[in-house]
């Protein structure tokens, strides 16, 4: 596609369920960015691939959150045995793999833990 | 670590100009970007800048001072729809990335955003 591609886009689930959630970079952007976004409140950095390895997974808040990216492109967030301050919206970026290159953001995940 | 500051909120009147100010502390620089976002929206982007200096865009422009930690960007001739929140994000590598990017020949790192601040633009 065109653009960097969230699915869902909106999304409620029971306290204790997994949640997977996709993105879809932009074709030939080897570089991919998790962002975590609670209402009102700044980009959270969770994670970030170069390639399908993730040099970076500094900010992922805990073991029941990871992610994995295959064959360059698809990449999925997991979070396990979901609690509600884990609701906020995840946005996935992506870029090419130069230095003075922009991320462009995907519209994003709702995610509602209820 | 990595500490981005910016204000909170800022409003101005249509046609005026306003500078948003942002001060960070960082390992590994690699670059700073300026983002637009509007309520319930992705973020855009809107500047880039890896050394000193001013970069102009239209109504926009945004200036770097590496040796202070310190960039603003420049609003001018405000009109309504730039009411948005103004984020400013620094790439910059931890040093385990930076190990790994000397050997695998990367030199990308994570993009670091700080809360951004909300811009309100009065008629």
């Amino acid at each position: 596609g065109a653009g960097v591609s969230q699915s869902p886009s909106n999304k409620v689930t029971e306290k204790g369920k997994d949640v997977e959630l996709r993105c879809d970079p932009i074709s030939g952007h080897t570089a991919l960015y998790w962002y975590r976004q609670s209402l009102g409140q700044g980009l959270e950095f969770l994670i970030y691939f170069q390639g399908n390895s993730a040099p970076d997974k500094s900010g992922l808040p805990s073991d029941r959150f990871s992610a994995e990216r295959t064959g360059g492109s698809v990449s999925t967030l997991t979070i396990q045995r979901t609690q509600q301050e884990d609701s906020a919206v995840y946005l996935c970026a992506s870029s090419l793999p130069e230095l003075n290159t922009e991320a462009f953001f995907g519209q994003g995940t709702r995610l509602t833990v209820v | 670590g990595q500490n981005i500051d910016q204000p909170t909120e800022m409003t101005a009147t249509e046609g005026a100009i306003v500078q948003i100010n942002c001060t960070y502390q960082t390992s590994g620089f690699n670059g700073l970007f300026w983002y637009q976002q509007h309520a319930g929206e992705a973020p855009t982007f809107l500047s880039y800048n890896v050394l000193d200096g001013l970069e102009e865009k239209g109504r926009f422009s945004s200036f770097l001072s590496r040796s202070k930690g310190y960039s603003y960007l420049l609003l001018k001739e405000l009109q309504m729809k730039d009411s948005a929140s103004y984020l400013c994000a620094v790439r910059d590598q931890r040093l385990q990335a930076q190990l790994w990017s000397r050997l695998m020949g990367s030199t990308l790192g994570r993009l670091y955003f700080g809360r951004g601040t909300q811009l309100t633009v009065w008629p």
